[in-house]
């Protein structure tokens, strides 16, 4: 069975760090691109990066870029962001999922909540 | 980065048929065959309904159907039942590589 699995959300203040993971099973993990998606509460979904299969490329929605990381482990079939300077706004249900230009398989996404 | 543009709110009663709008530009509807929709229940992840702008993924029922013209593509549900209640979501690609998703639309069922 195709799961991923995200961790790592919680309360961060203003200017502060977190680092989310996604493990994936149930699929080879290494054929596919890897996506995050993000959704504020009560507001729509916001795509927030990707990475090709073995890490080689990557690309950020603009309001990220430069404070987000999206990078992989194949090893361990896990999916991460590293999100430095945090913002309010950046306050949000965040989601893996699998694919480049669609998503077929969701994790149950992490809730990241910025504020002080 | 601005997201694609859907009505708020698309309503229709039980058998009948809705269609979703998704406008955008050249940039990424228009321009590309990545336009994918998503429904999406309260507290729950986004399930994938179309992809490839009209190509329906296993399991998915074909009273969904997607279709483009220029910037603009849409979602069709026919035979409408009580269980498409839910908020649907268009994506495309846009350029440079990256991805925007529409602002969402609540489907009521009368």
């Amino acid at each position: 069975e195709v799961q991923l699995v995200e961790s790592g959300g919680g309360l961060v203040q203003p200017g502060g760090s977190l680092r989310l993971s996604c493990a994936a099973s149930g699929f080879t993990f290494t054929n596919y691109w890897m996506t995050w998606v993000r959704q504020a509460p009560g507001k729509g979904l916001e795509w927030v990066a990707n990475i090709k299969q073995e890490g080689s490329e990557k690309y950020y929605v603009e309001s990220v870029k430069g404070r987000f990381t999206i990078s992989r482990d194949n090893a361990k079939n896990s999916l991460y962001l590293q999100m430095n300077s945090l913002r309010a706004e950046d306050t949000a249900v965040y989601f893996c999922a699998r694919g480049y230009s669609d998503w077929y398989r969701w994790g149950q996404g992490t809730l990241v909540t910025v504020s002080s | 980065q601005s997201a694609l543009t859907q009505p708020a709110s698309v309503s229709g009663s039980l058998g009948q048929s809705i269609t979703i709008s998704c406008t955008g530009s050249s940039s990424d509807i228009g321009g590309s065959n990545y336009v994918s929709w998503y429904q999406q229940n309260p507290g729950k992840a986004p399930q994938l309904m179309i992809y490839d702008v009209s190509n329906r993924p296993s399991g998915i029922s074909n009273r969904f159907s997607g279709s483009k013209s220029g910037n603009t593509a849409s979602l069709t549900i026919s035979g409408l039942r009580a269980e498409d209640e839910a908020d649907y979501y268009c994506a495309s690609y846009r350029n440079s590589r990256t991805f925007v998703f529409g602002t969402g639309s609540k489907v009521t069922v009368l």
